[in-house]
């Protein structure tokens, strides 16, 4: 059972735009700063976001990020057959005083 | 070029154990808070422990807190990760990350090795 709490997966068309949300509490997301990150299949994970809404050098702005309270919401516009991966938001928990993940959800590109 | 190199997994039996050593190049190591995630074998990511820049304050998760040991080498560029009494459930890749955070409340990882495999046989 994850702290954070994702939708194990999700679907869009290629070409659309897609949401992730991630739900928390007020000792992590309430409070803290959110990150995201993309897996592909058999590779480590990647750096989408950070700071719940900065996306790093060399991420395309089809990537989004935005928070809310305790969740936090990943938005992909322009979907693409090679953005299919999992995706995972991740935050620091103060009352845990641990990085905590939510479950990853799993995007497909239909 | 910014990497981390992890190794040191392997094969070993329940009780056993293994370090895990993470060397870093491309970046000023000493800048970058290093963490430990593990990936069981179909699972989402886990967090295993996260070390300060100086090293000198550690925090572990509850499932390994008494039986793994994060520790780094400043002086080495490198990050280790002690397991001991390892059970069937610790079976896991394992990646080295870091992120050069300032507090931990903006923690995040965007620095990441391709992970080392540990299975533990019951």
């Amino acid at each position: 059972q994850s702290v954070l709490t994702q939708p194990p997966s999700v679907s869009a068309a290629p070409g659309q735009k897609v949401t992730i949300s991630c739900s928390g509490s007020s000792s992590n997301i309430g409070n803290n700063y959110v990150s995201w990150y993309q897996q592909l299949p058999g590779t480590a994970p990647k750096l989408l976001i950070y700071d719940n809404d900065k996306r790093p050098s060399g991420i395309p702005d089809r990537f989004s990020g935005s928070k809310s309270g305790t969740s936090a919401t990943l938005g992909i516009t322009g979907l693409q057959t090679g953005d299919e991966a999992d995706y995972y938001c991740g935050t620091w928990d103060s009352s845990l005083s641990a990085v905590v993940f939510g479950g990853g959800t799993k995007l497909t590109a239909l | 070029e910014v990497q981390l190199l992890e190794s040191g997994g392997g094969w070993v039996q329940s009780g056993g154990s293994l370090r895990l050593s993470c060397a870093a190049s491309g970046f000023t190591f000493t800048n970058y808070v290093m963490t430990w995630v593990r990936q069981a074998p179909g699972k989402g990511l886990q967090w295993v422990s996260t070390i300060s820049r100086g090293g000198g304050t550690t925090y572990c998760a509850d499932s390994v807190k008494g039986r793994f040991t994060i520790s780094r080498d400043n002086s080495k560029n490198t990050l280790y990760l002690q397991l001991n009494s390892l059970r069937a459930e610790d079976t896991a890749v394992y990646y080295c990350a870091g992120g050069s955070v300032v507090v931990l409340n903006h923690h995040y990882m965007d620095v990441w090795g391709k992970g080392t495999t540990v299975t533990v046989s019951s």
